[in-house]
């Protein structure tokens, strides 16, 4: 079973900082990489996407991924109370037919 | 917002009935996948689908069972529900396997 890992959390970091979020995966064919951000009680909702080796950045949110050393990265630049949520990392499976899922790590933000 | 309906968003139920979960789409998307949610097993793949009546097994299959006989619906069924089927139950589809997922807003189903 191929494997997505994350470090659960709690990650505290003050309003303002940078959050640095972190996933490593076991299957070395994966092509496509997602990050999730899911508050408490809702579903999954897409934050970011990347698909080749280096920085792909969007507003606050860079994601990193580094094929040869199976990792992949998320960065929040100022940080809000409103990032306070629980990010999966997802991976594809080596079908292409499916997302592997970490458990997710979850993210505070103090005002 | 992806249109993805799930229906129903709440049920409470008895062990040994059969529970149907529906998800509508109306995105014509190819891809259809059932997930649930527990604490500390974050989300988990229960059944996908590829297509119309092409449908695969996910990580945690037994006991459940899909169907989908038009490209908008994805059923799950609990042929007799136990009280480790307890969960939140997520729909979510995409275009291709390998690209984004986009989810509906959940089912809690409890089962005494």
């Amino acid at each position: 079973q191929k494997e997505v890992e994350q470090n659960s959390g709690p990650l505290s970091v003050p309003e303002g900082a940078i959050a640095s979020l972190n996933c490593t995966y076991s299957d070395r064919g994966s092509q496509s990489f997602f990050w999730y951000r899911q508050y408490s009680g809702k579903s999954p909702e897409l934050i970011m996407f990347i698909y080749s080796n280096g920085d792909k950045e969007d507003g606050r949110f860079t994601a990193q991924l580094n094929k040869a050393s199976q990792y992949v990265s998320l960065l929040i630049r100022d940080s809000q109370p409103s990032d306070s949520a629980t990010y999966l990392c997802a991976v594809n499976n080596q079908a292409g037919t499916a997302l592997i899922f970490g458990k997710g790590t979850t993210l505070s933000v103090s005002s | 917002d992806a249109g993805i309906t799930q229906s129903p968003r709440h049920k409470v139920t008895e062990t040994g009935t059969p529970v149907t979960l529906r998800c509508h789409q109306t995105e014509n998307h190819r891809y259809m996948y059932w997930y649930r949610q527990d604490p500390g097993h974050g989300l988990r793949l229960i059944h996908y689908s590829y297509g119309v009546k092409d449908t695969d097994k996910g990580e945690v299959s037994d006991g459940y069972s899909v169907s989908r006989s038009k490209t908008e619906d994805f059923l799950l069924t609990l042929e007799s529900a136990t009280s480790s089927q307890t969960s939140v139950y997520f729909c979510a589809i995409s275009e291709r396997g390998d690209q984004p997922q986009h989810f509906g807003d959940g089912t809690r189903l409890s089962i005494l």
